[in-house]
């Protein structure tokens, strides 16, 4: 699976929109992009997935870029809850099944 | 709940002692998956059933770690002679596997602590 980077640490004001980049240089033509988010002492949480069209679910949009080689996770309307570690995974939808997390993006959300 | 549940949330064992930690996966998933997740750290892969077949465990870090899953449901993981580096959130997940529904639900997980 492709290696993703994504900045330690960001913050967001409570209301507003919470962008969250990500950076898979190397994915493949058949690998998705899979975002993930992991709140203090609970399990990772599915948030959204995509392969090379935006989408949007109830949770978040997902914009990944035309060459494929970066993403935007975007929460609208950031609130305290979306505090958490949000995760950049991108993998098969076929083959191997585990997910490969990084170190992902600590999101603290100020009120 | 309709999620899946792991017991027990925590466990302190002493080293050398043996750990059993459960998993409840979400009724009628195929898959299922154990992680190891150290502080500070991403949850990283340890095994991988479909049913009741390992189908992957290349992320298990010694012979001392064993999992199985024997009727395809509830999977157990077990440690031996259990070191202090396998303090850690041992999280489970489970996927219904199906084309455009394989995200992975987890467990809230077990901390074990090694003492």
């Amino acid at each position: 699976d492709a290696k993703t980077t994504q900045p330690p640490s960001m913050d967001c004001a409570e209301g507003r929109a919470a962008n969250l980049p990500c950076n898979h240089s190397t994915i493949s033509g058949n690998e998705y992009v899979y975002w993930y988010r992991q709140i203090h002492s609970q399990g990772p949480q599915y948030i959204i997935h995509g392969l090379k069209n935006n989408e949007t679910n109830e949770m978040a949009s997902l914009i990944i870029t035309e060459d494929r080689k970066s993403s935007t996770l975007i929460l609208p309307h950031a609130t305290l809850r979306d505090t958490a570690v949000y995760y950049c995974i991108v993998r098969y939808d076929t083959g191997r099944r585990a997910l490969t997390f990084g170190s992902g993006t600590r999101l603290q959300v100020q009120p | 709940g309709a999620g899946v549940s792991q017991s027990p949330r925590y466990k302190v064992a002493k080293r050398g002692q043996d750990v059993a930690l459960r998993c409840d996966p979400i009724s009628g998933h195929v898959s299922l998956f154990w992680y190891q997740q150290a502080l500070g750290q991403g949850p990283e892969f340890l095994t991988y059933f479909q049913n009741e077949a390992q189908l992957d465990k290349s992320g298990l870090p010694s012979d001392r770690f064993f999992a199985e899953r024997p009727e395809g449901s509830v999977s157990t993981l077990k440690i031996q002679r259990t070191q202090q580096e396998d303090s850690a959130v041992y999280l489970c997940a489970s996927s219904p596997d199906k084309p455009g529904l394989d995200e992975q639900y987890f467990g809230p997980g077990t901390r074990l602590t090694v003492t």
